[in-house]
């Protein structure tokens, strides 16, 4: 079962800006453990797309953004375009479990 | 170019065991954890556990200790995930990833292996 809870699904029109929320507690988000942020295009393995709340790697466009606060975190996806619909995911550490968690999972899709 | 490229696809009937692989390749495989996720079919992403291929070193998520066992050949810079009696409930595709980062606790998953589709059915 996850512990970091995430929309199902986000949509937008191409070019909108659709944001992603994944909310967390005290022995994870809150707990000042980063978060990092994943694309799955469909029938692909996940990508990673933000790594410790606002980094982008290499290759990864800048319509891409990610922020933290308190016991959640945002991707934030701004000109939004066809090629993003797939499903998104955001990933930390649970002290509690002293393990990885991830959301629940949100599918964006491009009207 | 870092990579990781995993073993094909198997078809095995309940009760059956199976060890599916992990070759890293392009950085030095002994300097990073590798870990293992599970994705049922249309679910979500399921931290299964890491290792630790210098000293072989590896953690568990409570919700797979037990039901798997995790190793490492670093002299093949091959990671494995090993069942002794699957169930049809293991019917999923898994993924190994890198883990990169200053610490386990502030660490993230990059790059992904393929992925495998393990398939339990009579």
């Amino acid at each position: 079962q996850s512990v970091l809870t995430q929309p199902p699904s986000v949509s937008g029109a191409p070019g909108q800006r659709v944001t992603i929320s994944c909310t967390g507690s005290s022995s994870n988000i809150g707990a000042t453990y980063d978060v990092h942020w994943y694309q799955q295009l469909p029938g692909t393995a996940p990508k990673l797309l933000i790594y410790s709340n606002t980094n982008r790697p290499s290759g990864v466009p800048d319509r891409f953004s990610g922020s933290k606060s308190g016991t959640s975190a945002s991707l934030a996806i701004t000109g939004l375009q066809a090629e993003d619909e797939a499903d998104y995911y955001c990933q930390s550490y649970d002290s509690s479990l002293s393990g990885y968690v991830f959301g629940t999972g949100t599918k964006v899709t491009v009207l | 170019e870092v990579q990781l490229v995993q073993s094909g696809a198997e078809v095995k009937k309940p009760g059956e065991s199976l060890k599916i692989s992990c070759k890293g390749s392009g950085y030095s495989f002994t300097n990073y954890w590798i870990g293992w996720v599970r994705q049922m079919p249309g679910k979500g992403l399921e931290w299964m556990g890491i290792i630790y291929p210098r000293d072989s070193d590896t953690r568990y998520s409570p919700s797979f200790q037990g039901q798997v066992s995790i190793s490492a050949d670093k002299s093949i810079s091959t990671a494995y995930l090993q069942w002794s009696s699957l169930k049809a409930s293991d019917t999923a595709m898994y993924y190994c990833a890198r883990l990169s980062g200053s610490g386990i606790a502030w660490s993230w998953f990059d790059p992904w292996g393929q992925g495998m589709l393990v398939t339990v059915s009579s």
